[in-house]
């Protein structure tokens, strides 16, 4: 079964808005990660937060993570064309098995 | 080229067929996993393997048998493929640094008729 949950499934907008992507969970969790995907690619590394933390940024991204509500969100700021791909988050508990969900499809229009 | 490479990218086979897909990684990263991919599933792990000769099944592994006997390697393969196992294969890899973050390879697309 699947740990994360993204919402929306997909998501339209313009170029230069912001894109926000949310992801919830079931259980506890040690990091939670997000990973984009280009059409016919493999999975490309975001960004990762871990439990204790509650925001962190990377450029144009930004993750918040609220481990009371097991949710967290992805947002891209200023979005591009090239931004166009799919986002999963993923959840690890302990160890290196990390679980996905079955992501957000992004598409910026130019 | 370093990274992990998988082949075939793509393949068709008959039900009943056995079928293997190759991964090699280049860093001796120690985890390795595969994963499929299907729409609206998302990504499910099917094996893992935290070392040579030590692996361990995901969510879905049946139908499914992996090894490792070399750390840069860690095939999967379907012992008799069924139409259900049409799906997109992702082989990925942690560096030893315990960030957790998973590189993967390009995929294997495999269609079973």
């Amino acid at each position: 079964s699947q740990q994360g949950e993204e919402d929306p499934q997909a998501l339209s907008i313009q170029e230069g808005e912001n894109a926000t992507m949310n992801c919830s969970y079931k259980t506890s969790i040690n990091n939670l990660q997000w990973y984009r995907q280009n059409s016919g690619r493999g999975l490309v590394h975001l960004i990762l937060i871990r439990s204790n933390e509650r925001e962190k940024h990377s450029g144009r991204l930004r993750v918040t993570l609220d481990t009371s509500k097991k949710s967290s969100s992805l947002l891209i700021t200023a979005s591009r064309a090239a931004d166009t791909a799919s986002y999963f988050c993923a959840t690890s508990r302990g160890g290196f098995k990390t679980i996905f969900g079955a992501g957000t499809r992004l598409f910026v229009k130019a | 080229d370093a990274g992990i490479t998988q082949s075939p990218r793509y393949k068709i086979t008959e039900t009943g067929r056995q079928v293997t897909l190759m991964c090699h990684q280049t860093w001796s990263h120690s985890y390795m996993f595969w994963y499929r991919q299907d729409l609206g599933h998302g990504l499910r792990l099917i094996y893992y393997s935290a070392a040579a000769d030590i692996t361990d099944k995901g969510e879905v592994p049946d139908g499914y048998v992996v090894s490792r006997s070399k750390t840069e390697n860690f095939p999967l393969t379907l012992e008799s493929a069924t139409r259900s196992q049409t799906s997109v294969y992702f082989c990925a890899s942690i560096a030893p640094t315990n960030t957790g973050e998973l590189f993967f390879g390009e995929g294997s697309r495999l269609t079973v008729l």
